[in-house]
């Protein structure tokens, strides 16, 4: 089945600070998702992005998907204590979906 | 939007009992539900794919006679953690695939999650 490596594996940033995670998959992705968890709550969808090249932008996060469909990140400008959680990449496996690892991200006031 | 619903959203119970987690697609109808399990500082395992009237299709490593899957409608999929240990205290959430109308994709919706503690 398909893997996803996500990187980092935590982040901790100063408020109002650029910052990027990585998601990268053992194989072609034809549908990647990016959502945000708080461990005990439940996701909250951010975007999907599934032609190659595509990017979307939603506030201040932009998330784009590489041209060889094998990579997607996801940037966040100007960060707020507000973005701090869990960011987890999901991918469509054969009509179920695959987690990365997924991000812990802090940021600080 | 297509909403999801786990029930309950908190259990407690002692060692060796079942516990019953529902989950329910509110405004659709799903024929492929999931079961993830969330231990702690980790992501999302799935557990098993459930479609609407055949058996679950299980992970490997996932005991099929300790969570038992029932999928009796296309809008209900419940999970009965049967003689429940410790070990199986964990955030348990489902999810339910459904292609609506005006999408270009077979979207996937997620449950808030069930947290179960097993005394």
């Amino acid at each position: 089945s398909q893997e996803l490596e996500q990187s980092p594996q935590s982040l901790i940033v100063q408020e109002g600070k650029n910052l990027t995670i990585n998601c990268t998959s053992s194989k072609t992705l034809y549908g990647l998702y990016w959502y945000k968890q708080k461990y005990g709550e439940g996701l909250i969808f951010l975007m999907m992005l599934q032609k190659g090249g595509e990017e979307k932008s939603h506030e201040k996060i932009t998330a784009k998907l590489d041209e060889k469909k094998q990579q997607s990140s996801l940037h966040i400008t100007a960060s707020q204590p507000s973005h701090a959680g869990i960011y987890l990449c999901g991918a469509d496996n054969n009509n179920d979906m695959r987690f990365g690892a997924g991000t812990r991200l802090t940021v600080k006031p | 939007g297509a909403v999801v619903s786990q029930h309950p959203s908190w259990v407690i119970c002692k060692s060796g009992t079942s516990v019953k987690i529902e989950c329910r697609s509110l405004d659709f109808q799903a024929t492929t539900m999931f079961w993830y399990r969330q231990f702690p500082k980790q992501s999302l395992m799935l557990m098993a794919t459930s479609n609407e009237g055949s058996k679950a299709t299980y992970e490997q490593g996932v005991e099929k006679d300790k969570f038992l899957i029932n999928h009796a409608s296309l809008t209900l999929s419940t999970l009965t953690v049967t003689s429940a240990h410790p070990e199986d205290s964990s955030f348990y959430i489902c999810s339910a695939r459904a292609y609506l109308a005006g999408s270009s994709y077979n979207e996937q919706f997620f449950g808030p999650g069930t947290r179960l503690t097993v005394l």
